[in-house]
């Protein structure tokens, strides 16, 4: 495509529920990138993939939250029993490759609430 | 560890009058600076970008920022603004990686 897709781009779901989110990189990236947003703040790092594998995962507010990516292209955010503080927009980013040089495009973002 | 400060929330300023939104770091390594704008309802959008080099950035829609190594500020500036740059601005810092830390951001309202 010519943007890093995410889906859906809302949900709602209810306290103890289990969200998966979709990130649809740029062809051909091999970097891709999970970033939260809370209201009135700026992006926070979560995760972010160099090909297949989770290159590094610190950003990962607790092992509710999981993220993979097994053919190195389409990334899954999962988050397990869902709590009322999970609610943000949740940002996916990909760029060429890993590095200062090269730029990352960022989705649109997935806005989640949780009930 | 990183941070970045944006001390202005919200920066009101009328059509065609210059602005510049500041932004401070912290940081105990090489630092790259970064700036994107976020139009409403969309995703993050690369500004300008300092790696190394000049000072003095230029980057689209006509803005440009300057890297102060000694006041560890990287404040974005443009001379002339239009109702099109409403937005939300985030000045971000990175260590050579992609894992960005971000401000809080400053929302630049452009009034007629």
């Amino acid at each position: 495509g010519a943007g890093v897709s995410q889906t859906p781009s809302n949900k709602v779901t209810e306290k103890g529920k289990y969200v998966e989110l979709r990130c649809d990189p740029i062809s051909g990236h091999t970097a891709l990138y999970w970033y939260r947003q809370s209201l009135g703040q700026g992006p926070e790092f979560l995760i972010y993939f160099q090909g297949t594998g989770a290159a590094d995962d610190s950003g990962l507010p607790n092992d509710r939250f999981f993220a993979v990516r097994p053919e190195g292209s389409v990334s899954t955010l999962k988050i397990q029993r869902t709590e009322r503080g999970d609610s943000a927009v949740y940002l996916c980013a990909s760029s060429e490759y890993l590095g200062e040089n090269t730029e990352a495009f960022f989705g649109q973002g997935t806005r989640l609430t949780v009930v | 560890a990183q941070s970045v400060t944006q001390l202005d929330s919200q920066v009101p300023v009328f059509e065609e009058a210059p602005v510049e939104l500041r932004c401070n770091y912290s940081s105990s390594v090489s630092v790259y600076l970064f700036w994107y704008v976020q139009y409403p309802n969309q995703g993050l959008q690369l500004l300008l970008k300092y790696l190394s080099g000049s000072t003095l950035v230029k980057g689209i829609n006509g803005f440009e920022a300057e890297f102060n190594k000694s006041q560890t500020s990287f404040h974005l500036r443009k001379p002339s603004v239009h109702i099109s740059d409403t937005a939300e601005y985030f000045c971000a810092v990175s260590d050579g990686g992609q894992n960005f830390v971000f401000g809080p951001g400053t929302r630049l309202s452009v009034l007629p």
